[in-house]
């Protein structure tokens, strides 16, 4: 079946450092999208992509579809307390429902 | 608060017990999803409807589950003769509208609701 895989599992940083989490399809991607989820919390949306080569950003937060539509990545600059949590990627291989990756759970040291 | 709710947020039943769970999803929205998940897992698609139709159950949803969403609005998860394996956080999602040239639009999620199985 259609997956998706994320790594790293887990990152610890310092605070400050920087992050970035990878989401891998040996299957071609249709519409990615990320989500956040806090520790005992649920996932929220973080963004959306749709085309080939997409770039977006969201602050501190810059986000990549790769060209051949088989990979995302997540980019933290300067990460902070507040950026705690698993990140998830996922994807709907255009049937209207989502597949999530494994997730990368961040956690920060102070 | 017009986000999407849950209830119960926690549930402790015996093995063979049947549980019910509700969702009430953001008032506009006409996708409603429901998900699994457990420890270190990302959320596992159970089934989803567009209004009152249930559109899609996932493979992995055994004839112990059930789910309704009656008048489009409210949804229910239904688990029969519960397991332990079904212990897990289930968790609800609305959606604005169906697919816009073939993507999913970004999904509302509910807190969830805990199941644990003993």
């Amino acid at each position: 079946g259609q997956q998706v895989m994320q790594i790293p599992q887990y990152q610890h940083v310092q605070e400050g450092e920087d992050f970035t989490t990878y989401c891998n399809s040996s299957t071609t991607l249709s519409n990615i999208q990320w989500y956040k989820q806090r520790p005992g919390g649920h996932p929220v949306f973080l963004i959306q992509l749709v085309k080939s080569g997409e770039v977006k950003k969201q602050k501190r937060l810059t986000f990549q579809f790769g060209e051949a539509k088989k990979n995302s990545s997540l980019h933290i600059t300067a990460t902070q307390t507040t950026d705690v949590g698993t990140y998830f990627c996922a994807d709907d291989f255009g049937n209207e429902k989502l597949t999530f990756g494994t997730g990368t759970r961040l956690t920060i040291i102070p | 608060d017009t986000g999407v709710s849950q209830d119960p947020r926690h549930k402790i039943t015996k093995r063979g017990q049947n549980v019910t769970f509700r969702c009430d999803p953001i008032s506009e929205h006409n996708r409603l999803y429901w998900y699994r998940q457990t420890l270190g897992q990302g959320p596992e698609f159970l089934t989803y409807f567009q209004n009152e139709a249930q559109l899609e159950k996932s493979r992995l949803l055994s004839n112990r589950f059930s789910a309704e969403r009656p008048k489009g609005s409210f949804s229910t998860l239904e688990i029969q003769r519960t397991e332990q394996g079904d212990s897990a956080m289930y968790l609800c999602a609305s959606s604005p509208r169906g697919t816009s040239g073939g993507k999913a639009h970004e999904q509302y999620f509910g807190p969830g609701t805990r199941l644990t199985v003993t």
